[in-house]
């Protein structure tokens, strides 16, 4: 039973490149989120989606775009990465049905912005 | 708007000692609360979360945290630390609110030392 996989676990950027942190969960759930975790800073939310085709803004989300093309997949995109964006970034997904709804993490993305 | 807060960025306990996480969360309806813990380089993992009822609620690994209205506190407690126990937990709240999102506190790392 996968749950919430990530790819890639880790990956190495110099300033101004772009690339796509994929999430992809098999529970069928509606709900998507992509968290990036700072020390001393706890998660912050960068975008959410409620459902196919949609997404939000979270907390934290200039630098990033989303998109959910297919229910089971959240993609996270740096269209020109920065030192800033060095983190671990989490991808979660929660059903919409259930009474309040545990989110499903996955393992975390490890990125380095050069 | 909601938000967490826990007291302390490292607690320290010897094996076998009571543990006391504190987190105090702001919420202008009715929350509800959750607390995760994080092994080294894994994902959250769900503790235990409070909804509505009773205000004394179990999770696994023998944790427990108690909501406490009057205090806007929801602390996590354990009456004896294993060396397993070892970790980061975060405390973390929403609202009932269909779309509502999971706010983090900052995170509490727990030593356990023998």
């Amino acid at each position: 039973n996968a749950g919430v996989t990530q790819t890639p676990k880790f990956r190495v950027l110099k300033t101004g490149q772009s690339m796509t942190l994929l999430c992809a969960q098999d529970m069928n759930h509606e709900y998507m989120y992509w968290y990036r975790q700072d020390p001393g800073m706890g998660l912050r939310l960068i975008h959410y989606s409620v459902g196919e085709g949609t997404t939000a803004k979270g907390e934290v989300p200039d630098g990033y775009n989303v998109s959910r093309l297919k229910k089971q997949n959240f993609l996270l995109g740096l269209e020109s990465a920065a030192p800033s964006q060095t983190s671990v970034y989490f991808c979660a997904s929660r059903s919409l049905a259930g009474d309040v709804g545990e989110l499903f993490f996955g393992e975390g993305s490890r990125l380095t912005v050069l | 708007a909601q938000s967490v807060t826990q007291l302390g960025s490292h607690v320290s306990v010897s094996e076998g000692a009571l543990v006391l996480l504190r987190c105090n969360y702001s919420s202008s309806v009715p929350p509800y609360l959750f607390w995760y813990v994080q092994y080294p380089n894994q994902g959250l993992q769900l503790l235990l979360k409070y909804t509505t009822g009773a205000t004394l609620v179990k999770g696994i690994n023998g944790f427990e945290a108690e909501f406490k209205k009057s205090e806007t506190s929801f602390h996590l407690t354990k009456p004896s630390a294993h060396m397993s126990d070892a970790a980061e937990y975060f405390c973390a709240v929403r609202t009932n609110s269909g779309y509502s999102t999971l706010t983090f506190g900052k995170g509490t790392m727990l030593l356990v030392s023998p």
